[in-house]
C-alpha cells in the first residue's frame, strides 16, 4: 500500500508562477524525500528533509515537514516550463532499511 | 557508460513466456532496486538486494525473480509473463552509507505483455 499520497494529482500554472505540491504519509518516519520525474525517464531526486528538520531549500525548492501532521510540501518558485514533470515523495519504509515507499505523484505543468 | 543502464527498453512479449529485464551500474552502489509503474499506483517496489547475493521482497514481488551475482548487475525475472505485469520497470541504485540514500534510477523498461 502507499504510504505518500501527493495532492493535488495534477496542477497546471503560468510560468513564473510558484507551485506547491503536498505530500501525506500514514506511519511516522525518519526521512521524506523529493523526486522528479520527466516523462518517459527514471526518476532523479532532488531533495531530502530529515524528521528533525522543519524546513529545507534547494535553489528554487523548498520543502517543509510537519511530522505532527505527517505531511510535507514542496514548493517550487518562479516555475519554468522546464519544471514540466512528475512530483513523488518518498518516505523511509517502517523497519526497511534503503527501502522507500513512494507516492503516487502530483503531475505538474508548466505553461510558458 | 558511467551510471545506470536498463535493457531493453522496450520489450513485448506473449503471456507465458519467460522475460528477463537487465540492470547495470558502474558505481558499485551497494543496494539495488526493481519498481514498477503503474498508472493511479506510483512506484512499487518489486524486490531489493543489500548486495551480492543477499535479496529481498518488496511490496509486489508475485510472479518475479531476482538475483544478484555480481555488485553491477540485478536482472529481473518474469518466470511466466501476464497481461497484469504489463508496466514499466525501473531500476535504481544507492550506495547504501546512510538510513535512507539517494536513489539513481535508470530509463526504465517498457515492458507489454500481449
Amino acid at each position: 500500500s502507499q504510504q505518500g499520497e501527493e495532492d493535488p494529482q495534477a496542477l497546471s500554472i503560468q510560468e513564473g508562477e510558484n507551485a506547491t505540491m503536498n505530500c501525506s504519509y500514514k506511519t511516522s518516519i525518519n526521512n521524506l524525500q523529493w523526486y522528479r520525474q520527466n516523462s518517459g525517464r527514471g526518476l532523479v531526486h532532488l531533495i531530502l528533509i530529515r524528521s528533525n528538520e522543519r524546513e529545507k531549500h534547494s535553489g528554487r525548492l523548498r520543502v517543509t515537514l510537519d511530522t505532527s501532521k505527517k505531511s510535507s510540501s514542496l514548493l517550487i518558485t518562479a516555475s519554468r516550463a522546464a519544471d514540466t514533470a512528475s512530483y513523488f515523495c518518498a518516505t523511509d519504509a517502517p523497519g526497511g532499511y534503503q527501502k522507500v515507499t513512494f507516492g503516487t505523484g502530483t503531475k505538474l505543468q508548466v505553461i510558458p | 557508460d558511467a551510471g545506470i543502464t536498463q535493457s531493453p527498453r522496450y520489450k513485448i512479449t506473449e503471456t507465458g513466456r519467460q522475460v528477463t529485464l537487465m540492470c547495470h551500474q558502474t558505481w558499485s552502489h551497494s543496494y539495488m532496486f526493481w519498481y514498477r509503474q503503474d498508472l493511479g499506483h506510483g512506484l512499487r517496489l518489486i524486490y531489493y538486494s543489500a548486495a551480492a547475493d543477499i535479496t529481498d521482497k518488496g511490496e509486489v514481488p508475485d510472479g518475479y525473480v531476482v538475483s544478484r551475482s555480481k555488485t553491477e548487475n540485478f536482472p529481473l525475472t518474469l518466470e511466466s509473463a501476464t497481461r497484469s505485469q504489463t508496466s514499466v520497470y525501473f531500476c535504481a541504485s544507492s550506495d547504501g552509507l546512510a538510513t535512507m540514500d539517494e536513489q539513481f534510477f535508470g530509463p526504465g523498461t517498457r515492458l507489454t505483455v500481449l
